[in-house]
């Protein structure tokens, strides 16, 4: 059973760009989870999206944005990017019900210049 | 409200029993996890206890909950070099949809 699947691996980008990550969950698994893994801070919670629908967010501002789609898959958009956004996305999903065990990708590592 | 807490580092040797120890502050979890983290990879889930078990084991690994201090336990058994990883205690909650993370144990494995 392939797990979670995150593209791009690495992403370099210039202050003010937008950045697209994406994300594949297992097979099956309804729920996608969006963290933040900056240097220093530990993993923060940013999204929540079940079924199509967006069910919770955590403490980031309006720019970090994301959808999931029919097939379940996600995307994260983060608009006007800033310096302190460089860190290890990581995407988990899980089955239906919120506090079923995530299951987690390797992340995609974002970069600042 | 919902914080949880690790010690940074831990250094065994190969072969002794390496336990990593994790306090948290709400009652109202649900799952509380242990994960696994390599350089440059992702978090595995290593295993996971429902609140209102005390116990489980699964080959090497034995996690211990007391509910009444908050506490959750993770010891590994003949810790070996491959252990070597940053280990993260969770703990996720009903409707809430986010898992909460320590900042992470570092364990190194001495030969």
């Amino acid at each position: 059973e392939a797990g979670v699947t995150q593209s791009p691996t690495h992403l370099i980008k210039t202050r003010g760009q937008q950045a697209t990550l994406r994300c594949s969950p297992i097979s099956g698994h309804t729920s996608v989870y969006w963290y933040q893994q900056a240097l220093g801070l530990g993993l923060q919670f940013l999204l929540w999206y079940d079924e199509g629908e967006e069910r919770n967010r955590g403490n980031f501002p309006p720019r970090f944005s994301g959808r999931q789609f029919p097939n379940y898959s996600s995307e994260l958009n983060v608009n006007a990017l800033e310096l302190e956004d460089s860190a290890l996305y990581l995407c988990a999903s899980s089955s239906q019900g919120s506090d079923q065990p995530q299951h987690f990708g390797d992340g995609t590592r974002l970069s600042i210049l | 409200g919902e914080d949880v807490e690790q010690s940074l580092f831990l250094s065994v040797r190969e072969g002794d029993s390496s336990v990593i120890n994790c306090t948290y502050t709400d009652s109202s979890s649900t799952y509380l996890y242990w994960y696994k983290q390599e350089p440059g990879a992702g978090l595995q889930l290593l295993t996971y206890i429902f609140s209102n078990m005390d116990m489980k084991q699964d080959q090497r690994l034995t996690v211990l909950l007391n509910k009444k201090d908050k506490h959750l336990s993770l010891r590994i058994a003949d810790t070996q070099t491959g252990d070597s990883a940053i280990y993260f205690c969770a703990e996720s909650y009903t409707n809430a949809g986010k898992s909460t993370f320590g900042d992470g144990t570092t364990l190194t494995v001495k030969p």
